[in-house]
């Protein structure tokens, strides 16, 4: 059965602490693993798109790199701005589904 | 440019009423969904459609029905409202192509007393 985990649940960090959020991933055929941000009580917001193993994206002081059973979001010097939930998808051949990890809580402290 | 846009924003139901949540998408999108968020279960899905005049049944359909009204719209319904149905709902599109990114609506609190 297809499968995503994210970890940890929720992470504190202060202000400038640099830290990384996990996605790992049980899938019959990758075709994409998204990155999405969560603010409360909006929809989530379209982050980065990895296709293959090795492949490495990065947006101001986000970073995503992906192997082959999970994918890091690496979060360097982060401000309290940062502070939202990250989520995961991924998207498997031959279906048009998206299956989400429960996503990571981030709280940045200033 | 909207992007994705639903109504309404927050809906108190009692058990057994009926409601249709509304979606539409000005992108020229092919492919919808309806999500639905919960605490610690994360985003799973109800009902999608790949292209105008097609449905199909996500992870958690029962309970619902959806119709893709044309290109732009697509609503989800729930027939007899239960309280498992309290749930925050996500609509969203994606761009022709299985794997191109999902672009979300701002979501329907609904409430099931």
């Amino acid at each position: 059965e297809d499968q995503v985990t994210q970890s940890p649940e929720a992470l504190r960090l202060q202000e400038g602490e640099s830290s990384s959020l996990n996605c790992s991933y049980t899938v019959s055929g990758l075709r994409g693993l998204f990155w999405y941000r969560q603010d409360p009580g909006k929809g989530p917001e379209f982050l980065f798109t990895l296709y293959s193993a090795g492949e490495e994206k990065e947006k101001e002081r986000l970073k995503a790199t992906l192997t082959k059973k999970e994918s890091f979001l690496h979060i360097t010097a982060p401000k309290p701005e940062d502070s939202a939930t990250y989520l995961c998808a991924v998207f498997t051949s031959g279906t048009y589904k998206y299956i989400f990890g429960t996503g990571t809580r981030l709280k940045v402290l200033a | 440019n909207a992007g994705v846009t639903q109504t309404p924003k927050f809906q108190v139901l009692k058990t057994g009423q009926s409601m249709t949540l509304q979606c539409a998408q000005d992108m020229n999108h092919n492919s919808m969904y309806w999500y639905r968020q919960d605490p610690g279960m994360g985003l799973r899905l109800i009902y999608y459609s790949a292209s105008e005049g097609t449905t199909d049944k996500g992870e958690v359909p029962n309970g619902y029905n959806v119709s893709r009204l044309n290109k732009r719209e697509f609503s989800l319904r729930l027939e007899s409202a239960a309280p498992s149905q309290t749930s925050v709902y996500f609509c969203a599109s994606s761009a022709t192509g299985t794997d191109n990114e999902q672009f979300f609506g701002p979501g329907t609190r609904l409430t099931v007393l």
